[in-house]
């Protein structure tokens, strides 16, 4: 049972445009939201999160919405750049239970010139 | 530099073989993990450690065992066991139990000749 879904194996963007992942969930339990970044044959590097009290956060480039209602979050990244190309994983976790993370199968951005 | 160490790189296997996959962080974690990743699916969880000589399984756990006996390492053996043992492992710690982000090491590629 997937309870983190990432439904979009991949997407490709134009330099300077908006790139929007999405990440939808399942478990009404979950209540911390994480986003990371992973080149291949390389460890994940951690990029943003947001916790359920918050329907947004903001790091520079990179802001994430939280619609808990609809237990859906996404990714925003303006503007592309082609060093963001990788593999994005949403992640999830209940706070207090040894910060295990369940992550979604991963979203292929493929930023082009 | 603080950071997570993961060793070797590149891991090849006999079938029937058990190996270990060595795991050291320096960054003072209590908290440290095995997560499994293969083509088209997400990281999924083997084992987790909340604090030394305590572990506990994830969601795959058949096939792999770990030990805590050093705050600073976490090594996973691969058993004969493991049905499909071929795949990228990555080992990731976070500051406390419950606690957010976790820091990923760069993994290690099993592969079984």
């Amino acid at each position: 049972d997937q309870q983190v879904k990432q439904n979009s194996p991949s997407l490709s963007v134009q330099e300077g445009r908006i790139s929007i992942l999405n990440c939808d969930y399942t478990n009404s339990m979950f209540d911390y939201f994480l986003w990371y970044k992973k080149y291949p044959a390389e460890g994940p590097t951690f990029l943003i999160s947001i916790s359920s009290i918050k329907d947004k956060n903001e790091d520079g480039r990179f802001t994430v919405f939280l619609n808990k209602s609809a237990k859906h979050l996404s990714l925003h990244i303006v503007p592309s750049q082609p060093g963001d190309s990788a593999v994005y994983f949403c992640a999830a976790s209940v706070a207090g239970t040894a910060s295990k993370l369940t992550f979604g199968t991963g979203t292929r951005l493929q930023v082009t010139l | 530099d603080g950071g997570i160490t993961q060793s070797p790189k590149y891991l090849f296997r006999k079938e029937g073989q058990n190996v270990t996959l060595s795991c050291e962080q320096n960054l003072n974690h209590d908290a440290m993990y095995w997560y499994r990743q293969d083509p088209g699916q997400g990281l999924r969880l083997i084992y987790y450690s909340q604090i030394v000589n305590d572990f506990q399984k994830g969601d795959i756990a058949e096939g792999y065992s770990v030990s805590r006996e050093k705050k600073e390492s976490f090594p996973l053996t691969v058993t004969s066991a493991q049905k499909n043992p071929t795949a990228f492992y990555l080992c990731a710690s976070s500051n406390r139990p419950g606690g957010t982000e976790a820091f990923f090491g760069q993994g290690t590629r099993l592969t079984v000749v």
